[in-house]
């Protein structure tokens, strides 16, 4: 069945890097956008950009720009997230999700918990 | 601060109708762009409750609808029942940040 499955969760100290994976199964890989959301502890749902698959192409949201990269291995049907120079305010669930053809996230991943604390 | 508006919460008691509504602006919602609604129970990952304005994906029973006029959009909840208590978050694209998609800050569903 279609599916996404993240990473494990991860506890990081402040101004350390963080990478999490989103690996993708029961479709074709190439053919649909990935993106990236993020929950902080009794926050709402935050957007963070998006990766097309087939060609690499990103789009982050400008408050993350400089301190995110993501990227995709096409051979391994799977897309990281890289967070740098984290900081308390970046503990939170993250979750990947694939965009059906009207911009809507119709799969989601189970999330992957980063706690940074020192 | 969401580009886009909730409530932050709603409330009713088994059986009764709710709504959620959505609100937004000309380069969102109001430019003409789809909203989705999405359900997020604690733990778990958020589902696709409603895209497009108002079609439900297999699965979601027909309790669950949705409207939009103008810059705003709804979600309705009928039939009221307990599994229906979860945070309820809407979604759109918007024009003015580089191919952005937007979400509303989220709404807390209380079943008394």
């Amino acid at each position: 069945q279609v599916q996404l499955v993240q990473s494990g969760a991860e506890v990081k100290n402040p101004g350390a890097s963080v990478k999490v994976s989103c690996q993708a199964s029961g479709y074709t890989f190439t053919a649909y956008y990935m993106h990236w959301v993020r929950q902080a502890p009794g926050q709402g749902l935050e957007w963070m950009g998006w990766i097309n698959p087939k060609s690499g192409r990103t789009n982050y949201v400008q408050k993350f720009q400089g301190r995110v990269t993501m990227t995709r291995d096409t051979s391994m049907s799977t897309i990281y997230m890289e967070l740098r120079s984290l900081g308390s305010d970046d503990t939170a669930v993250y979750y990947c999700a694939r965009e059906q053809e009207d911009d809507a996230f119709d799969i989601w991943g189970q999330g992957t918990l980063v706690t940074v604390s020192s | 601060q969401s580009v886009l508006t909730q409530p932050p919460s709603v409330s009713g008691a088994p059986g009764q109708r709710v709504t959620i509504s959505c609100t937004g602006n000309s380069s969102n919602i109001g430019a003409g762009y789809a909203v989705h609604w999405y359900q997020h129970l604690p733990a778990t990952a958020p589902k696709l409750l409603i895209y497009g304005n108002n079609n439900r994906p297999s699965g979601v029973p027909d309790r669950f609808s949705g409207s939009k006029s103008g810059p705003s959009a709804s979600l309705a909840i009928t039939g009221l029942q307990a599994e229906d208590e979860a945070d309820y978050y809407c979604q759109s694209y918007d024009n003015s940040l580089s191919e952005s998609r937007v979400f509303g800050g989220g709404t807390k569903l209380t079943v008394l």
